[in-house]
């Protein structure tokens, strides 16, 4: 069956602490690879993705995720975290037609002072 | 640039009751996809528009749901009856090409 797997349903972290929300993927995704992130009261938004090329992509605000085929993984990480990064955040590939996305259960990062 | 839109934004029904969601995409975008996420669960891809022609609904749930995009621009999805396991969030996206851009989501709740 055609899988993402997010393990951690949430990670509490304090404010400037680094995080690692964790991804795995099964063979039967393609790997071009995505995060999404849900603020509070909107709706998705993309935040990075792996299509093909360096296997390290970066957003725009501090995260990053690397591609790993060996691991089939697609972990996302950040050095330090915000308050403002309070959020749920959705692994997701697409699926080997490359036609429709499959997502993990999402994995909600709370972050405190 | 507009994004992609989706209306209403909550809509609470009763068991029984019909209920239409209209997505507008994001205009030039041929690819239009509707997906839900049950409370607790995964976002699962319901089904694929190419134009106006239905490129894959293997997930739509069973027959009380139907979508239609007329023209090949906005679509609806229509849920009837609707029963109290359909509540959740409704979310609709379109592409051009392998990058899906997210609606804010209908959240439907069924009582």
């Amino acid at each position: 069956a055609q899988s993402v797997t997010q393990l951690d349903s949430q990670v509490p972290v304090f404010e400037e602490a680094p995080v690692e929300l964790r991804c795995n993927y099964s063979s039967s995704v393609s790997v071009y690879l995505f995060w999404y992130v849900q603020y509070p009261n909107q709706g998705l938004q993309l935040l990075l993705k792996y299509l093909s090329g360096s296997t390290l992509v970066e957003s725009i605000n501090g995260f990053e995720a690397e591609f790993n085929k060996s691991q089939t993984s697609f972990h996302l990480r950040k050095p330090s975290v915000h308050i403002s990064d309070t959020a749920e955040y959705f692994c997701a590939g697409l699926n080997t037609g490359f036609q429709k996305l499959v997502f993990g259960t999402g994995t909600r990062l709370l972050v405190s002072p | 640039e507009a994004g992609v839109t989706q209306f209403p934004s909550h809509s609470v029904i009763e068991k029984g009751q019909t209920v239409t969601l209209r997505c507008d995409p994001i205009s030039g975008h041929d690819n239009l996809y509707w997906y839900r996420r049950v409370m607790g669960k995964e976002i699962k891809f319901l089904l694929h528009f190419v134009k106006e022609s239905k490129q894959d609904e293997s997930g739509m749930p069973n027959n009380r749901f139907l979508a239609e995009r007329t023209g090949g621009t906005y679509s609806t999805l229509k849920v009837q009856p609707a029963e109290l396991e359909d509540s959740g969030v409704y979310f609709c996206a379109s592409s051009h090409g392998q990058k899906q851009f997210f609606g804010p989501g209908t959240r439907l709740t069924v009582l």
